[in-house]
């Protein structure tokens, strides 16, 4: 499968413990996103890369989320001392470089549970 | 805001009439996509309209954008249960900005 890929699927922690999450793009797309979907929402954007150069961050991104793209492939998303209100699908999406009409793909998403 | 917002939040047909979601926004585009999610995954994307364009089709769907009423509407004719989805747009600015920005979705039901 080429498609992107996210990993864990799921997640159950407690509240207080710390969570990573990693998305594996399709290999030519230069671009990778992080968005965040609640129920009955739609997703909101959190951040955004070019290769490995991290361009953009949403006001939704504490301090407590920190997003990687060290080699420019594979991303990580650690959020920190989790809370309950981080219970969401955290959705990845990667496209070729940047072009008006870029599509996104996305992978299946990582659902948080915090208890 | 950027967001677009659709209209309608829900909406139950019976299998084989037509669905009509529409999506309203506030702010100049660069281009306006149509998204699917079934219940639990992934988005996928559907068609993409730009700014310049009136309408656009893909198989059963059909797009059509009105920028000087910034709203653009998703017609999916001969519906299936298979369409059984949530409905999203997207927008993007027309800034140099690369992100879009998803509406809250139209969850439509596929009646049989």
């Amino acid at each position: 499968d080429t498609g992107v890929s996210q990993d864990p699927r799921h997640k159950i922690t407690k509240r207080g413990q710390n969570v990573t999450f990693r998305c594996d793009p399709i290999s030519e797309h230069n671009r990778l996103y992080w968005y965040r979907q609640t129920l009955g929402q739609g997703p909101e954007f959190l951040t955004y890369f070019q290769n490995e150069a991290q361009l953009e961050k949403s006001r939704l991104l504490s301090d407590r989320f920190s997003a990687e793209r060290p080699k420019g492939s594979f991303s990580t998303l650690e959020i920190q001392r989790t809370e309950q209100g981080d219970s969401a699908m955290y959705l990845c999406a990667s496209s070729r470089t940047s072009g008006s009409d870029n599509e996104q793909f996305f992978g299946p998403g990582t659902r948080l549970t915090v208890l | 805001s950027q967001q677009g917002e659709e209209d309608p939040q829900a909406l139950s047909i019976q299998e084989g009439e037509n669905a009509t979601m529409n999506c309203s926004y506030k702010t100049s585009i660069n281009n306006l996509q149509w998204y699917r999610q079934n219940s639990g995954r992934g988005l996928v994307h559907l068609i993409l309209i730009r700014s310049n364009e009136r309408e656009k089709h893909s198989g059963r769907l059909r797009v059509t954008l009105d920028t000087s009423k910034k709203s653009s509407s998703l017609l999916i004719t001969a519906s299936r249960a298979a369409d059984t989805a949530s409905y999203f747009c997207a927008i993007r600015g027309s800034n140099r900005d690369d992100k879009i920005i998803f509406g809250k979705g139209t969850r439509l039901h596929i009646l049989p």
